[in-house]
């Protein structure tokens, strides 16, 4: 069975910092993994969609990396701001099933101004 | 700017109520998924359907839930009792699934249930 591990499930960091939240995934066969933010009361946010073929995916600010045969990716956000808080989930879709993305916990991220 | 739109954004219910919850998937998505969030439990795949057919609803309490799309416009969520435990926030999310690759799934601002 599929399960999605998302550390720290919290961070607290100075505005202008750099920083990584972490994924981690039990089964390597995965058809992609999405990164999502969640704001508070809100929907979820599409960040950015690695493929399975592909190693990383960059969007501004944000890098995402893909390690599948360790079970892991990052999220990388540079030079970050107050308007980054939010909760970040990681998400995996399980190969040859369809659509099926099963969620990590989430890493809820405040920036201090 | 296409998007999900989902209604109604809040509802307060009594235990026992019927509530139906509906989600606009955005146009030409073929694939549309209801997820459910609470805090102990996260994000649950309850039901999801691509072309309008039921692919797998594994996730959802057979005796009281029932998902359904009438149309390729609308899916509809229906919980019938319903009871406190069903208080959570219900997500819609479509997708695009074409030539063996699956695309961004795009969620709707969820309707937020609670149930007394």
């Amino acid at each position: 069975k599929q399960e999605v591990t998302q550390i720290p499930a919290a961070l607290s960091v100075p505005e202008g910092e750099n920083l990584v939240l972490n994924c981690s995934f039990t089964d390597s066969a995965i058809y992609n993994l999405q990164w999502f933010r969640q704001d508070p009361g809100k929907g979820l946010t599409s960040l950015l969609l690695i493929q399975s073929s592909q190693r990383e995916q960059t969007s501004g600010r944000l890098n995402a990396s893909l390690d599948k045969s360790s079970g892991r990716s990052t999220l990388y956000i540079a030079a970050s701001q107050p308007g980054d808080s939010a909760t970040y989930l990681c998400a995996v879709l399980i190969y040859n099933q369809g659509g099926k993305l099963i969620f990590g916990q989430g890493t809820e991220l405040s920036v201090k101004p | 700017d296409a998007r999900v739109t989902q209604t109604p954004r809040h509802k307060v219910t009594e235990m026992g109520q019927e509530v139906t919850m509906r989600c606009q998937p955005i146009l030409g998505h073929n694939t549309v998924f209801w997820y459910r969030q609470t805090m102990m439990q996260g994000l649950e795949l309850l039901a999801y359907f691509r072309n309008r057919a039921p692919l797998d609803d594994s996730g959802m309490p057979k005796d009281r839930f029932s998902a359904e799309m009438p149309d390729a416009t609308l899916a509809t969520l229906k919980i019938q009792p319903s009871e406190p435990r069903d208080s959570a926030v219900y997500f819609c999310a479509s997708g695009l699934v074409a030539g063996g690759i699956s695309y961004e799934q795009y969620f709707g601002p969820g309707t937020r249930l609670t149930v007394t």
